[in-house]
């Protein structure tokens, strides 16, 4: 079957860093997406990779390791505006229509 | 530059009754879809349009209808609302359906049926 395992919530301090994970199952694979979502608003693009290793993007970096079905978004130098759930999305073929979502991790952060 | 146009904002429907949920892009985009967010689960994709007059179900279709008359529009029907219709919808367009094309959503309709 399908499955998608990210945690529920995580708390981490201003400045610091947090490393969020996902684990997956799917059948097929073609990438995995990292998506952002503030409390009341829209999914916002994060990330994408479909290789293995590290993406670096300004404070934000994810992680993907095809044989062991994981990837992980990793924040530096957390903000305030950093609160959010992050959504993993892995693709289980070659279209967008076929990404499966997970429920996401909430992430909250203390000054 | 308005991206994708989502409304009403809220909505609170009675059993039975129906209506539309309207979303709109204005990136070009092939591809648009629906989704359904509830609590504790990831987005669910209800229905989906790779172009103009092209249409298919996704993971939920059961109660909703849509159609892609034109590349912009892609609104969703609820034909005879349920409580379990109650959710928080999205729209989201993209440029195509190949590796990597990241999803545009709209800012999302509250709806709850009573």
């Amino acid at each position: 079957g399908q499955n998608i395992d990210q945690p529920t919530e995580m708390t981490a301090t201003e400045g610091a860093i947090v490393q969020i994970n996902c684990t997956y199952q799917t059948s097929g694979f073609n990438g995995l997406f990292w998506y952002q979502q503030h409390a009341g608003e829209a999914p916002t693009f994060l990330s994408y990779n479909v290789l293995d290793g590290l993406e670096e993007k300004g404070r934000f970096s994810s992680f993907l390791s095809r044989s062991k079905g994981y990837s992980y978004l990793l924040l530096k130098e957390l903000q305030m505006k950093d609160s959010a759930s992050y959504l993993c999305a892995p693709g289980g073929g070659g279209s967008n229509y076929q990404l499966i979502w997970g429920a996401g991790t909430k992430l909250i952060i203390k000054p | 530059n308005a991206g994708v146009t989502q409304t009403p904002k809220f909505q609170v429907l009675k059993t039975g009754q129906s209506m539309t949920l309207q979303c709109a892009q204005d990136m070009n985009h092939e591809y648009m879809s629906w989704y359904r967010q509830d609590p504790g689960m990831g987005l669910r994709l209800i229905h989906y349009s790779v172009g103009a007059g092209i249409t298919d179900q996704g993971e939920v279709p059961n109660g909703y209808n849509v159609s892609r008359s034109t590349t912009e529009d892609f609104p969703l029907r609820l034909l005879s609302a349920a409580p379990s219709q109650t959710s928080v919808y999205f729209c989201a367009s993209s440029a195509g359906t190949g590796r990597g094309e990241k999803l545009f959503f709209g800012s999302g309709t509250q709806l709850s049926v009573l």
